[in-house]
């Protein structure tokens, strides 16, 4: 079964904009971990926060989390059309499995 | 390029046929681990690998499902008596150590289609 959920499940935003996506999981966790899929590169790991870290940056991509709400959020900022892709948050309990939300499908216009 | 292999990348078989998947990690990489995606959905994992030793199985994985990896390098899925349900994309990951500090690579995957 899914641990979490993405929010929304479909994104279209114009080029350049802004891009934000929410992940909610049901039990504690270890880490979450944000990835990308598209055809082309298939699922790609993008950034990895620790149950006590609050927020991490790479790059344009920021990631948020909140323990005590059971949430993350992604941020893209400044998107680009190579954006265009399904992201999905997945989480770690510490039993060596990841376990994937159902993702968001963001769009790009240029 | 030295990323995870996966083949074949398709695979088109006809309801109670075998199949068998190929994948070949990150050669430094001690840990291997199998999921399956079905459309619009997340990857759901299946079975994972330290070394040659299999550590964990998910209830997905029915007795038509075996997994090895006779030497601790590459790693086979065979499915026997195929059914239309085992249509999905099916993906291999790899892991240089423990998930609590590592992240996954992942395959390309091999789609399956059982018709």
């Amino acid at each position: 079964s899914q641990q979490g959920e993405e929010d929304p499940q479909a994104l279209s935003i114009q080029e350049g904009e802004n891009a934000t996506m929410n992940c909610s999981y049901k039990t504690s966790i270890n880490n979450l971990q944000w990835y990308r899929q598209n055809s082309g590169r298939g699922l790609v790991h993008l950034i990895l926060i620790r149950s006590n870290e609050r927020e991490k940056h790479s790059g344009r991509l920021r990631v948020t989390l909140d323990t005590s709400k059971k949430s993350s959020s992604l941020l893209i900022t400044a998107s680009r059309a190579a954006d265009t892709a399904s992201y999905f948050c997945a989480t770690y309990f510490g039993n060596e499995k990841l376990t994937f939300g159902t993702g968001t499908r963001l769009t790009i216009i240029p | 390029d030295t990323g995870v292999s996966q083949n074949p990348r398709h695979k088109i078989t006809k309801r109670g046929q075998n199949v068998t998947f190929r994948c070949d990690p990150i050669s430094e990489h001690n840990r291997l681990y199998w999921y399956r995606q079905t459309l619009g959905q997340g990857p759901e994992f299946l079975t994972y690998f330290q070394n040659e030793a299999q550590l964990e199985k998910s209830r997905l994985l029915s007795d038509r499902f075996s997994a090895e990896r006779p030497k601790g390098s590459f790693s086979t899925l065979e499915i026997q008596r195929t059914e239309q349900g085992d249509s999905a994309m099916y993906l291999c990951a790899s892991s240089q150590g423990q998930g609590a500090f590592y992240e996954q690579y992942f395959g390309p995957g091999t789609r399956l289609t059982v018709t």
